[in-house]
Parts: structure tokens; sequence; C-alpha cells
């Protein structure tokens, strides 16, 4: 069965540091989501992708962070410049759909731990 | 005002038994829900989607739409050990792509 990978499981780094999560979506998926999950909390969107640009995203989403996908597979979130606050678990998701039937399905996440 | 609530629990439920899920939503734009099973440590898990009014079954679990009263809950039959996780309960509103997740709420089955 198809599923969304990401990489890496963990990272950690210092604050202020550049970091780069990396997610496969389905293969015959169109649209593409990050979330975060800081520990103890509910799961927070993030940010959209469709068609090679964002199409929606949340408060969060400011200026550190940015979006790509680099080539016809993967999926890429960068933080700019760390802060003790990102730390959280980032999950990926895909979609074949973003109508009401558009489920969203989610990968096993990359925990960063920011110092 | 919370946007998707769920009473976060903890909920026993005796192996066997129904165990019942619910969530509420505030936006009338809310278009889907989605159900997600979320073990401690690792990622939702979808389950099932409803978006219209009145139940919809999936093997052992049913979810249960009413959108008069912004009320939307999920029931698992014949609840096993391993249904013991959180429940996430997450809306998609008419023209957004995000979901809006609750809390979740922590659900244990009992041998």
């Amino acid at each position: 069965e198809p599923e969304v990978t990401q990489t890496p499981s963990h990272q950690v780094t210092q604050m202020g540091q550049e970091v780069i999560l990396r997610c496969v979506p389905i293969s015959n998926h169109l649209y593409f989501y990050w979330y975060r999950q800081i520990l103890g909390q509910k799961v927070e969107f993030l940010v959209s992708f469709y068609n090679n640009e964002i199409s929606e995203k949340s408060e969060i989403f400011d200026d550190q962070f940015s979006v790509e996908r680099p080539d016809g597979s993967n999926f890429t979130l960068k933080i700019r410049s760390t802060k003790l606050e990102d730390s959280a678990m980032y999950f990926c998701a895909s979609s074949w759909t973003s109508g009401e039937s558009g489920s969203q399905y989610f990968g096993p996440g990359t925990r960063l731990l920011v110092l | 005002q919370k946007e998707v609530e769920q009473n976060s629990g903890p909920l026993s439920v005796p192996e066997g038994a129904i165990a019942s899920l619910n969530c509420t939503y505030s936006d009338r734009g809310s278009q889907s829900f989605f159900w997600y099973r979320q073990y401690s440590g690792k990622s939702p898990e979808l389950i099932m989607f409803i978006y219209s009014n009145g139940d919809k079954e999936d093997g052992r679990f049913t979810a249960q739409l009413n959108k008069a009263s912004q009320y939307v809950s999920l029931l698992i039959r014949d609840s096993q050990p391993s249904d013991s996780a959180t429940y996430l309960c997450a809306v998609k509103v008419f023209g957004n792509e995000k979901l809006t997740f609750g809390t979740g709420t922590r659900l244990t089955i009992i041998p």
C-alpha cells in the first residue's frame, strides 16, 4: 500500500540554524501539506501546496518557513533560522483531491528538537 | 472559541464493548469530517471520513454526522485492546484545504 515517507525521523539542531525536512508524498497525489504537533498539543496546519505553489498557509507559516517541490517526488519544508519554539513533530501529508472527500494521508513525521 | 472540541478523556471501555467518541465544531461552513487514530509518538492514521448527514459504516467503525447540531461522532464496535489510542477529529471547511484538528480523545480498552 502506498504511503508517505519522511526523512530524517529525528533532527537535532542549534537555535538559529537552518533545517530542511523532506517528504515523498504518495505518487499519484496532487496536494501536499505540512502540519506540526508540539508535544502534548493538537496537530496544527502549516501550509498546503498544489500545482507548484502554496495554496493556503497558516499564521504559523511566516517568512522563516518555505516549501519546495524540487523534483517530481520530493516535497521539502525549510526553516531558515530555527527557534526553540519550533521544536515539534512535523508531519507531511498528501491527498489526491482537495474536495469534500479529499482524505489526507500522513507520513511518519520528523521529530525536530531545537537546542 | 475552540473550533473543534473533543473530550480529552481518558475514556475507558471494556474489551468487546462499543466505544463512542464525540466531536463538536463551530464553523457552519464545515464541509467534511475526518477521524484519525494516533498511537503515542506516531502519526495520525486515517480511519474514515464523512460529509453527508447520517451514518457511514466501515467495518467496526461507524461515523455519524449531524450538521444541524454541528456534531460528529465515531463508534467503535467490538473494541479491541489494539484500539487503545488517541482519536483525532478533523474538520475541513468549504473552500479551504487545511484540516483543523481537535485535541483528541484518549481511548483505553480494558481487557
